[in-house]
């Protein structure tokens, strides 16, 4: 049974450019969320996605966006990319439909770094 | 304020002893409680889930006190395994939102 994965693994843009990183969902579970961990800090919930639809979102700008595929795999879009968006971005999928969405598992991150 | 408050540490402790992580959250409407343990630059991962009448798996004890909106974590006969960070989660209820409310995490160091 595969856990979370995301890809790529690292990744070096530089400021002004975009990127996409991308999260496919334990199996069986319907529902991903995102979020941004910076060094020394918790993980920041960035939005969340189900049916293929934005559902929350945190305090993050327009530049993020995403998107979920019939398929319940997801992407993250970042443009204009900005120093300040160098950080680990994780991935974490749960069931709604299970009933336990409380408990996410992440995926092992995207380090994303911004020069 | 922050939603989520730990003391960030690091606790330093020697193999076997008893270490006891705090951790306090502003939202009374807060839903669900947990630890996560966090690896260095890997991802966060589920400790345990913290209920009302508190709960122990195998040498961690998680406890909840709603009134004063706090939750702890006790790890008794520490091992060099148990060096991590631990990040105290919720979810708040009052929004509909399920989405996790991180703490900036406590970093534990055990030395032999």
């Amino acid at each position: 049974d595969a856990g979370v994965t995301q890809s790529p693994t690292h990744l070096i843009k530089t400021r002004g450019q975009q990127v996409t990183l991308r999260c496919s969902p334990k199996s069986g579970h319907d529902t991903v969320s995102w979020y941004q961990q910076a060094l020394g800090q918790g993980p920041q919930f960035i939005f969340q996605y189900y049916e293929e639809e934005e559902r929350q979102r945190g305090n993050f700008p327009d530049r993020f966006s995403g998107h979920q595929f019939p398929n319940y795999s997801s992407e993250l879009n970042v443009n204009a990319l900005l120093l300040g968006d160098s950080a680990l971005y994780l991935c974490a999928s749960s069931s709604l439909s299970g009933g336990a969405l409380d408990t996410q598992y992440f995926g092992p991150g995207t380090r994303l770094t911004v020069l | 304020r922050k939603e989520v408050e730990q003391d960030p540490g690091p606790f330093n402790v020697p193999e076997g002893a008893t270490v006891a992580f705090n951790c306090t959250y502003s939202n009374s409407a807060s839903q669900s409680f947990f630890w996560y343990r966090q690896d260095c630059r890997k991802e966060p991962k589920l400790l345990m889930s913290v209920y009302s009448s508190g709960n122990e798996d195998g040498r961690f004890t998680a406890q909840l006190n709603r009134a004063s909106q706090y939750i702890s974590l006790l790890i008794r006969d520490s091992k060099l395994s148990d060096s991590a960070t631990y990040l105290c989660v919720v979810n708040w209820r009052d929004t509909g939102r399920r989405a996790l409310t991180f703490g900036s995490g406590t970093r534990l160091q055990v030395q032999p």
